[in-house]
C-alpha cells in the first residue's frame, strides 16, 4: 500500500520568505500523480498544484513550485514570497488509477503559519 | 458552475444513532469521494461512487455506507454511531476518468456525544 509522509507538522516564517514543506512517498507503482492541496482555516480544500510522475519538468504555478525526485520518491512544495493568505493545512496526495478509478492517498499534513 | 455542497454543515447526534450525510458535486462530475478527517488520524478515504457504483473502499467498518443517485449526488451513512467518528467528513468530486483533479465540499462536522 502507498503511504505519504510529510515530516514537518508544522511550520511559521514571515511574510515574504519562501517557504519549503516536505513530502516523501512510498510506492512501487510506475505511473501516478502527486498533488498538493491547501485547507485555509474554516475552508474549503483546493488543489494547489499536480505533478505527473512520467514528467521530469517540475510543475510551477505562479509562486508555488515544486521539486520532485522521482528516484528518491520525494516531493516537495516551495513557496515563493510567502504571503498572509498563504496560512492553512497543507496536504500532500499521492494518487494513481486502480482498476479504473482515482485513489488518493493523503499525508498528515503540515500547518503553516504566515506572520505579519 | 456552482461548487461541491454538503448538507448539513454541522451535526450533534448522541452514541448508537445513525446520521446522513449529503453532497451535491459540481454539474457534469460523475465521481464522488468520501473522506474523514480528524486530528490524530487526518485524512482517511472512505470510498468512491461512480455512476452510482462503488468504484473504491477504504479501510472502515460495515457501519459507514455510502450510495449515489442517478444525477450524481450522494449520500453517506453512518448506523450506531460510536464517539470516534467525530471528524469532518469531507466530499469531492470529479470527472472521474484517470487521475484528474478533485473539487472538495466545506464539510459535515459530525459531533458524536
Amino acid at each position: 500500500a502507498q503511504t505519504v509522509t510529510q515530516s514537518q507538522p508544522e511550520m511559521s516564517v514571515q511574510e515574504a520568505e519562501t517557504v519549503t514543506l516536505s513530502c516523501t512517498y512510498d510506492t512501487s507503482e510506475n505511473n501516478y500523480y502527486l498533488f498538493w492541496y491547501k485547507q485555509p482555516p474554516s475552508r474549503q480544500m483546493i488543489l494547489v498544484i499536480r505533478q505527473e510522475a512520467y514528467k521530469q519538468q517540475n510543475a510551477t504555478e505562479n509562486r508555488f513550485s515544486v521539486n520532485f525526485q522521482k528516484a528518491a520518491k520525494s516531493f516537495s512544495l516551495k513557496i515563493s514570497d510567502s504571503q498572509l493568505g498563504d496560512t492553512a493545512m497543507y496536504f500532500c496526495a499521492f494518487g494513481r488509477v486502480v482498476q479504473g478509478a482515482q485513489k488518493l492517498v493523503f499525508g498528515q499534513g503540515t500547518r503553516l503559519t504566515i506572520n505579519p | 458552475k456552482a461548487g461541491v455542497t454538503q448538507t448539513p454543515r454541522y451535526l450533534i447526534k448522541t452514541r448508537g444513532q445513525q446520521v446522513t450525510l449529503s453532497c451535491s458535486p459540481i454539474s457534469g462530475h460523475r465521481s464522488v469521494s468520501w473522506y474523514q478527517q480528524t486530528p490524530g488520524q487526518g485524512l482517511q478515504f472512505l470510498f468512491e461512487y461512480f455512476s452510482e457504483t462503488q468504484r473504491n473502499k477504504g479501510n472502515f467498518p460495515g457501519r459507514f455506507s455510502g450510495r449515489q443517485f442517478s444525477n450524481s449526488r450522494s449520500e453517506m451513512n453512518v448506523s450506531t454511531l460510536e464517539l470516534g467518528d467525530s471528524a469532518l467528513y469531507l466530499c469531492a468530486s470529479s470527472y472521474g476518468t484517470g487521475v484528474n483533479e478533485q473539487y472538495f465540499g466545506p464539510g459535515t462536522r459530525l459531533t458524536v456525544t
